[in-house]
């Protein structure tokens, strides 16, 4: 069975400052892996995705994340976080045939 | 182009009463899913679709839950009888195809008294 670890439930960076949000995931074969960001009183949006190829993928709002097979991890990295990136991340495992399974969420506190 | 439409995106009723949310999914995506999301138990699927077909409902909290997709342009999660426990945001999202990106609505806050 597919699943997902996102190990920080709540994280404080201060503006400027760079960011990581860590996730490891479970699945048997080659993940299709996401993350996603919630604001508050809104549904969750997409900021980037893998599939396959090139390990090191760039997302929306100056985001990128790093798939890394032999840790199993799809970390989410920001050089400089803005004030306006406070919200919640999940992370999620997926499968060409099959429904996503989303982490429990990380929390960014962004300082001023 | 108009993205996943929920509605009401707010509702209050009283405990014992029918709850009925709705979801419009974009236009030409094969795969529906709705969520329950809360604080103590966070994002849970509750089911999903495929061209209209449930394909998963393994989520679906009790007998007292029911999701149905007439046509491929709308989707109902019904609660009847509904109970306090049910208070939460339900969200719906919709993907191209099962494993793709999911889109997500902005969801509907339910209060049962």
């Amino acid at each position: 069975a597919q699943s997902v670890t996102q190990p920080d439930i709540h994280i404080t960076v201060s503006e400027g400052a760079s960011l990581e949000l860590r996730c490891n995931y479970s699945y048997g074969a080659t993940p299709y892996l996401f993350w996603y960001v919630q604001s508050p009183g809104q549904g969750l949006q997409l900021l980037l995705k893998y599939f396959s190829g090139d390990t090191l993928v760039q997302g929306i709002k100056g985001f990128e994340a790093e798939f890394k097979r032999s840790q199993s991890s799809f970390n989410l990295r920001k050089p400089s976080v803005h004030w306006s990136d406070a919200a919640e991340y999940f992370c999620a495992v997926g499968a060409f045939a099959g429904k996503s399974t989303f982490g429990d969420g990380t929390t960014l506190t962004v300082k001023p | 182009d108009a993205g996943v439409i929920q509605s009401p995106r707010h509702e209050v009723t009283e405990m014992g009463q029918e709850v009925t949310l709705r979801c419009k999914p974009i236009s030409g995506h094969n795969s529906l899913f709705w969520y329950r999301q809360t604080m103590m138990r966070g994002l849970e699927l509750l089911i999903y679709f495929n061209n209209n077909v449930p394909i998963d409902d393994s989520g679906m909290p009790e007998d007292r839950f029911s999701a149905k997709m007439p046509n491929a342009s709308f989707s109902t999660l019904k609660i009847q009888p509904s109970e306090p426990r049910d208070s939460a945001v339900y969200f719906c999202a919709s993907s191209l195809d099962r494993g793709q990106p999911q889109h997500f609505g902005d969801g509907t806050r339910l209060s049962i008294l």
